[in-house]
């Protein structure tokens, strides 16, 4: 089981770029999630998925698209990066009636 | 979901016994008290969780009141490798659809 997995773990971008950061796990959870985190903050939840073709918004959408086409695969897209972007992006899942949630590696995106 | 409140940061030497105390005033009936610990770097780990009295496992104590307004992480004998940040989250099963993590606690582990 590789639970859940994030590629890349780093990127570089130009404003205005855009990228989109996969996240894929293997254990049929149907709760998927992503949050930011910046330095000497707390994670901020930007999107979440509770199953297929059912996304909402988190605390700090604005900039962010989210789909979940299957229970698998919840990738992030950034359609044009700002520096104000710069963060390290964690996925997360869990099974929706219990709390624990896993999370992947995180990505470290820098936006310059 | 309920607002916590915890110490931004906490000191330890090795080999103490650490509590860390969260506040939940508001918490609901069905809402259950999660921590997560964090290593820079890496994503939160699910450490413990309870919804009252005491729960223990091979980490952690977790120590929640009859009120169920503040609970208590509890870390015996600590070593450097517990050097980490620690959230403390209060959550229904449907209300952890959003999930705030806060600052959380630094714990810092002294030799």
């Amino acid at each position: 089981n590789a639970g859940v997995t994030q590629t890349p773990k780093f990127q570089v971008l130009k404003t205005g770029q855009s990228m989109t950061l996969q996240c894929a796990q293997d254990m049929n959870h149907e709760y998927m999630s992503w949050y930011r985190q910046d330095p000497g903050m707390g994670l901020r939840l930007i999107h979440y998925s509770v199953g297929a073709g059912i996304t909402d918004q988190g605390e700090v959408p604005n900039g962010y698209n989210v789909s979940r086409s299957t229970t698998e695969d919840f990738p992030l897209r950034l359609l044009s990066a700002a520096p104000s972007q710069t963060s390290v992006y964690f996925c997360a899942t869990r099974n929706t009636f219990q709390g624990e949630q896993y999370f992947g590696p995180g990505t470290r995106l820098t936006v310059t | 979901l309920a607002k916590t409140t915890q110490p931004i940061s906490m000191d330890s030497y090795e080999g103490q016994e650490v509590n860390i105390t969260c506040s939940h005033n508001n918490i609901a009936t069905n809402d259950y008290i999660t921590w997560y610990q964090q290593f820079p770097s890496q994503g939160p780990r699910f450490i413990i969780q309870g919804y009252k009295t005491k729960v223990t496992n091979e980490v952690a104590s977790l120590f929640i009141p009859a009120d169920r307004k503040s609970s208590t992480l509890s870390l015996p004998r600590v070593s450097l490798s517990d050097t980490a940040v620690y959230y403390c989250l209060v959550g229904g099963p449907g209300g952890y659809q959003k999930v705030t993590f806060g600052i959380g606690t630094k714990l810092q582990v002294i030799p």
